[in-house]
């Protein structure tokens, strides 16, 4: 399958600043990516959807001017947590597809975000 | 809504034992289910798609799913289980293909010598 890079895969901020977490397909075109976040023994929650030079999508309670997300290639997209909290901490997924409603979503490894 | 119920949250089997993961799912319309599966440091990885074919799904590593409408059910089985199949199992539902996935919370599959 098509191989999905995330960088950092692991990141330590202080409370108050803001992280980027990179996601991008190595080997193919992603006209869409998808970010989720994943609670210690809970489900990969959808965050946030995001088409290539378009704005994202996000799901219902997700804070669109915390998580700032930009898609500006069809290999790059970006998380951007903004002043980070301690309540941020967590386990972020990214995945990305080709075009078509069966293109297959391929997974980043995740990137594991902790603020003190 | 679209929901998805994994039930042990750890499943422990004997190298060559059947495994037997269960899935039960939710959904108001035809659903699209999925199982993957995530090794350590590693991103999630699709064993096996049904997409309203046969009910009856093979996937990779000799893994099969079985989709049954009367009981909501997308269990996962593979007849032998080797030690490499140790991992997370995530099952998945979408009434979107691809596009929008719901996953349940995993399970653990242990395999022990």
């Amino acid at each position: 399958g098509a191989v999905v890079s995330q960088h950092p895969s692991w990141v330590i901020c202080k409370s108050g600043t803001s992280v980027k977490i990179e996601c991008r397909s190595l080997d193919f075109q992603a006209t869409t990516m998808f970010w989720y976040r994943q609670f210690p023994k809970q489900s990969l929650m959808l965050m946030a959807t995001s088409n290539e030079g378009s704005k994202a999508t996000y799901e219902q309670g997700v804070e669109k001017d915390k998580f700032l997300i930009n898609h500006a290639s069809l290999t790059l997209s970006t998380l951007t947590v903004t002043s980070a909290h301690p309540e941020d901490s967590s386990f972020y997924i990214c995945s990305a597809r080709g075009a078509g409603l069966f293109g297959e979503q391929f997974f980043g490894p995740g990137t594991r975000l902790t603020v003190l | 809504a679209q929901s998805v119920t994994q039930l042990g949250s750890h499943v422990s089997v004997s190298e060559g034992a059947l495994v037997l993961l269960r899935c039960n799912y939710s959904s108001s319309v035809p659903p699209y289910l999925f199982w993957y599966v995530q090794y350590p440091n590693q991103g999630l990885q699709l064993l096996l798609k049904y997409t309203s074919a046969a009910t009856l799904v093979k996937g990779i590593n000799g893994f099969e799913a079985e989709f049954k409408k009367s009981e909501t059910s997308f269990h996962l089985t593979k007849p032998s289980a080797h030690m490499s199949d140790a991992a997370e199992y995530f099952c998945a539902v979408s009434s979107t293909g691809f596009q929008k996935l719901v996953f349940g919370t995993g399970t653990r599959l242990l395999v022990s010598p």
